[in-house]
């Protein structure tokens, strides 16, 4: 089966650097993906990582060590717009993901 | 392309009911999935379809819950009796085997379900 690990809840300011991490424990891994939920809305894609490293898209940048099962995304100048629910999911298979439990942010001013 | 698209939004029935719920994938999606979200349990895979094929019905609670693909275009879920604690909102999301670390799955808006 699969374990994925993420902080309930994370607070920060407006125009600050906010990182949530995820630590995973799967049988076989295919890549990890990281989805962005506003309350009462559908997940929406951020990124996805299968090789180690950093991945960076605009305000946005995720990072994978496969060796150490840890993954986390970071969010650079926050916005107030970027609370939401952060969900961190892993393929473990062609096609299946199994979501975190997800980091709820809230942006203050 | 419309995106993922659920219905009904939202369903309010009561106990021992019959409920289906509806989704039509985005053209050329080739795997559809059918996940359950509460906030006790977070978002859970219920199933998931491969060209129109089951491939892993293992998160699917128990036998009052079923779900068909007849078609490329057309997925249900069904359940039948319905109980209280099956009130939550039911996603449906599609990909594209080649495209998905590209755009990750589509989610649908949802349908979120009240049995009363």
């Amino acid at each position: 089966g699969q374990n994925i690990d993420q902080p309930t809840e994370m607070t920060a300011t407006e125009g600050a650097i906010v990182q949530i991490n995820c630590t995973y424990q799967t049988s076989g891994f295919n890549g990890l993906f990281w989805y962005q939920q506003h309350a009462g809305e559908a997940p929406t894609f951020l990124s996805y990582n299968v090789l180690d490293g950093l991945e960076e898209k605009g305000r946005f940048s995720s990072f994978l060590s496969r060796s150490k099962g840890y993954s986390y995304l970071l969010l650079k100048e926050l916005q107030m717009k970027d609370s939401a629910s952060y969900l961190c999911a892993v393929s473990t298979n062609a096609g299946k993901s199994t979501f975190g439990d997800g980091t709820t942010l809230t942006v203050k001013p | 392309d419309a995106g993922v698209i659920q219905s009904p939004r939202h369903e309010v029935t009561e106990m021992g009911q019959e409920v289906t719920l509806r989704c039509k994938p985005i053209s050329g999606h080739d795997y559809l999935f059918w996940y359950r979200q509460t906030m006790m349990r977070g978002l859970e895979l219920l199933i998931y379809f491969n060209n129109n094929v089951p491939i892993d019905d293992s998160g699917m609670p128990e036998d009052r819950f079923s779900a068909k693909m007849p078609n490329a275009s057309f997925s249900t879920l069904k359940i039948q009796p319905s109980e209280p604690r099956d009130s939550a909102v039911y996603f449906c999301a599609s990909s594209q085997i080649w495209t998905a670390s590209v755009t990750g799955y589509t989610f649908g808006s949802g349908t979120r379900l009240t049995v009363v």
